[in-house]
């Protein structure tokens, strides 16, 4: 069946760095999602991409989908203390009204 | 608007044990997704119902089912519960209808099998 593999499983900064985590689909995807996980939390949906080739920014994260629509990103400029968590990516698992996530990246940031 | 509401939101039940869980979507919401999440699996898709349809299923066993109401609330039940299947429980609802969109968790049901 289709799968989703992200990486870094795990993610370790200061306060400042830079983070980016990786997804890559083993077949074509109609869309990507992205979601967040706080600790101790439920996954919260951060945004959708669709068009081959997106970007889109949310103040400091910026997302994208590859042109093949097979491979995604997140990329965290000047990371914070409030951006700790889990991030996973999401695709549609084919047959449709199944969304297969990624195994997501805990990302913990050091102050 | 109200969000997701799941309940219970703690459980424990011993092996054998089955166990039903509750999910009311948002309102105007008629897809229901169930994953399973436990920290070395990640978040496994268990099944999807729209308008009291399973529209699919994961890859788990016949011991896992649930069910939609004409309301769109779903129930998730385990049976024969074995240790392996602690895990927190998660329902997502979705506006969709033809196609993936955004889905809303709720807080989860933490189920513990001893």
């Amino acid at each position: 069946g289709q799968q989703v593999m992200q990486i870094p499983q795990y993610q370790h900064v200061q306060e400042g760095e830079d983070f980016t985590t990786y997804c890559n689909s083993s077949t074509t995807l109609s869309n990507i999602q992205w979601y967040k996980q706080r600790p101790g939390g439920h996954p919260v949906f951060l945004i959708q991409l669709v068009k081959s080739g997106e970007v889109k920014k949310q103040k400091r994260l910026t997302f994208q989908f590859g042109e093949a629509k097979k491979n995604s990103s997140l990329h965290i400029t000047a990371t914070q203390t409030t951006d700790v968590g889990t991030y996973f990516c999401a695709g549609d698992g084919g047959g449709g009204f199944k969304t297969i996530f990624g195994a997501g990246t805990r990302l913990f940031v050091k102050a | 608007k109200a969000g997701v509401t799941q309940t219970p939101r703690y459980l424990i039940k011993t092996r054998g044990q089955q166990v039903t869980l509750s999910c009311s979507p948002i309102s105007g919401h008629r897809s229901v997704s169930w994953y399973q999440q436990t920290p070395g699996q990640g978040l496994q898709f268990l099944f999807e119902y729209f308008s009291e349809t399973q529209r699919n299923k994961g890859n788990f066993p016949g011991r896992f089912s649930g069910r939609q109401f004409s309301n769109s609330r779903s129930e998730m039940n385990v049976s024969t519960l074995e240790l392996g299947d602690s895990a927190l429980y998660l329902c997502a609802s979705s506006l969709r209808g033809d196609r993936t969109g955004e889905l809303f968790f709720g807080e989860g049901s933490r189920l513990t099998v001893l």
